[in-house]
C-alpha cells in the first residue's frame, strides 16, 4: 500500500543527545516536510522539500536539521541545540509538479512522539 | 502573512447533535486553497476537504459540511448529527497554491470536539 510511514512512533532520549526522525514515502511525491505539534496547538513548520537536495526553513527551524539525499526519504535530526524538542512531529508529503490538480494537498504519516528525559 | 484562527478550543456536545467549527483566515493573496483536517486520537491528520478561493460554492459530503464565505474571510464546517466517532481534533488550514511558495500549509489552533453517546 502506498502511504507514509514515521519511525519510531515512540521516542525517548537524554537531554543533549541529537536524535532523527524518520520519514518515508512511497507515493513518488515531490514535495515533503516536517511539522512540529504541541500539545493543545496547530502545527508549525520546520523544514520542507520541493526537490531531491534542496530543502528550505520554515517557521521553526531553528535547532533542527533534515536532509533529502532520496525523494523517498525526509529525515530530521533534532540536535541538542533545540531547546524544548519533546513534541508531536509530522511528516507530510505532497504530489508538486508530478502530481495531478490536487498538488497542494498534503498527506501525513502517523506522527512521532518525542520525549526527552 | 497568513494566519488562520480558530476561536473555538473544545467543543462538547452528545450524540446526534449538530456541531459547527468556526474557521478565520488572513491573507493577501487573490489565489488560495482553504483545508479542513481531522486529527483523531491516534495522531495521523486525516484529509476531509480542499476549497479553492474562486470556488464559494457550499458542499456537502454525508454528514459534514463547509460554508466558505469570501466576504467574511470564513470556511465553517458542520457535522451533523453527531456519532461519537467524531470525537477529535479538527484543523483548519490555508495555503497559497503556488508551487514555488511551496505549497506550505498554515494552520489553525485546532477544535476539540468531543461527542457524548
Amino acid at each position: 500500500d502506498g502511504g507514509i510511514t514515521q519511525s519510531p512512533k515512540y521516542l525517548f532520549r537524554k537531554e543533549g543527545q541529537n536524535v532523527t526522525l524518520s520519514c518515508e514515502q512511497n507515493l513518488n511525491h515531490d514535495a515533503m516536510y516536517w511539522y512540529r505539534q504541541d500539545p493543545g496547538q496547530g502545527l508549525r513548520l520546520i523544514y520542507y522539500s520541493q526537490i531531491v537536495n534542496d530543502f528550505q526553513k520554515g517557521d521553526i527551524a531553528e535547532g533542527y536539521s533534515v536532509s533529502r539525499e532520496k525523494k523517498e526519504s525526509f529525515p530530521l535530526t533534532v540536535t541538542s541545540a533545540q531547546k524544548n524538542p519533546t513534541a508531536f512531529y509530522l511528516c507530510a508529503s505532497t504530489p508538486g509538479t508530478s502530481g495531478s490538480s490536487s498538488y497542494n494537498e498534503q498527506f501525513f504519516g502517523p506522527g512521532t512522539r518525542l520525549t526527552v528525559l | 502573512a497568513q494566519k488562520v484562527t480558530q476561536a473555538q478550543t473544545e467543543i462538547s456536545v452528545v450524540e446526534k447533535e449538530d456541531v459547527t467549527l468556526d474557521c478565520v483566515y488572513e491573507t493577501r493573496d487573490t489565489t488560495y486553497y482553504l483545508f479542513w483536517y481531522k486529527q483523531p486520537p491516534s495522531g495521523e491528520l486525516v484529509f476531509l476537504i480542499r476549497r479553492n478561493s474562486f470556488d464559494e460554492q457550499n458542499e456537502i459530503s454525508g454528514r459534514y459540511s463547509w460554508n466558505f464565505q469570501k466576504s467574511t474571510s470564513s470556511f465553517n464546517f458542520t457535522i451533523t448529527a453527531s456519532q461519537v466517532v467524531d470525537s477529535a481534533v479538527y484543523f483548519c488550514a490555508l495555503s497559497a497554491p503556488q508551487w514555488a511558495a511551496g505549497n506550505k500549509l498554515t494552520f489553525g489552533g485546532g477544535t476539540r470536539v468531543l461527542v457524548k453517546p
